[in-house]
């Protein structure tokens, strides 16, 4: 297993436009998660899915952000009209449940630019 | 929602010192990581460990849940340590945004 790995690794967009992330998380693991990361702070949780179910939204998942795991394997998380406050790393981590612990990997992360 | 609270901020230190970083949360957890963040962005995993005490190498980590801290140790440090160490908490008691809270960081520099 080669780890999380995210697509694309770094995106340039104008301001209102769309873009779309996706996240393949280590096989088997049930848990996936989102999180932004801004210049000089800790990563800041968004959402996360225990297989396909969307089981919690951070009040940052403004109405322009959606998340979807559909078939319980890979994410895909969406920004509709960005904004330049949208600028940031998002990082995906996926976690097993084993015994209770959600110990979680993270992917490298897609660092977003808008102008 | 649950607070974590990392020191000191920033630590520049030469290569082969020794150094402890502190992570203190203010409720009960049921998920306490580590991570290093290399210059590159990639958080990497140090340790797993809610409770309790365990070593890596010249890495080791120690929480004591009932009082609400962690602490990592690193000794004979090397270059290659140098970069932002953060401590993550997950807490059941808590939804949303407060669920999984990451600490600010520790920057920490190692000169050789």
């Amino acid at each position: 297993d080669t780890g999380v790995s995210q697509n694309p690794r770094h995106k340039i967009t104008k301001r209102g436009q769309n873009v779309t992330f996706r996240c393949d998380p280590i096989s088997e693991h049930n848990r996936l998660y989102w999180y932004r990361q801004t210049l000089g702070q800790g990563p800041e949780f968004l959402t996360y899915f225990q297989n396909e179910a969307q089981l919690e939204k951070s009040r940052l998942l403004s109405d322009r952000f959606s998340a979807e795991r559909p078939k319980g394997s890979f994410s895909t998380l969406e920004i509709q009209r960005t904004e330049q406050g949208d600028s940031a790393m998002y990082l995906c981590a996926s976690s097993p449940r084993d015994r209770g612990t959600y110990e979680q990997y993270f992917g490298p992360g897609t660092r977003l630019t808008v102008t | 929602g649950i607070q974590v609270e990392q020191s000191p901020p920033d630590l520049i230190l030469q290569e082969g010192a020794n150094s402890t970083l502190r992570c203190n949360f203010s409720d009960s957890v049921n998920n306490l990581q580590w991570f290093h963040q290399n210059p590159w962005g990639q958080l990497i995993n140090l340790f797993y460990i809610p409770s309790g005490t365990k070593q890596n190498g010249r890495l080791s980590a120690t929480t004591v849940a009932t009082e609400r801290y962690s602490l990592l140790y690193i000794s004979s440090s090397q270059t290659t340590d140098s970069g932002v160490y953060f401590c993550a908490v997950e807490s059941d008691r808590y939804s949303s945004a407060s669920k999984i809270i990451f600490g600010s960081g520790t920057r920490l520099s190692i000169r050789p």
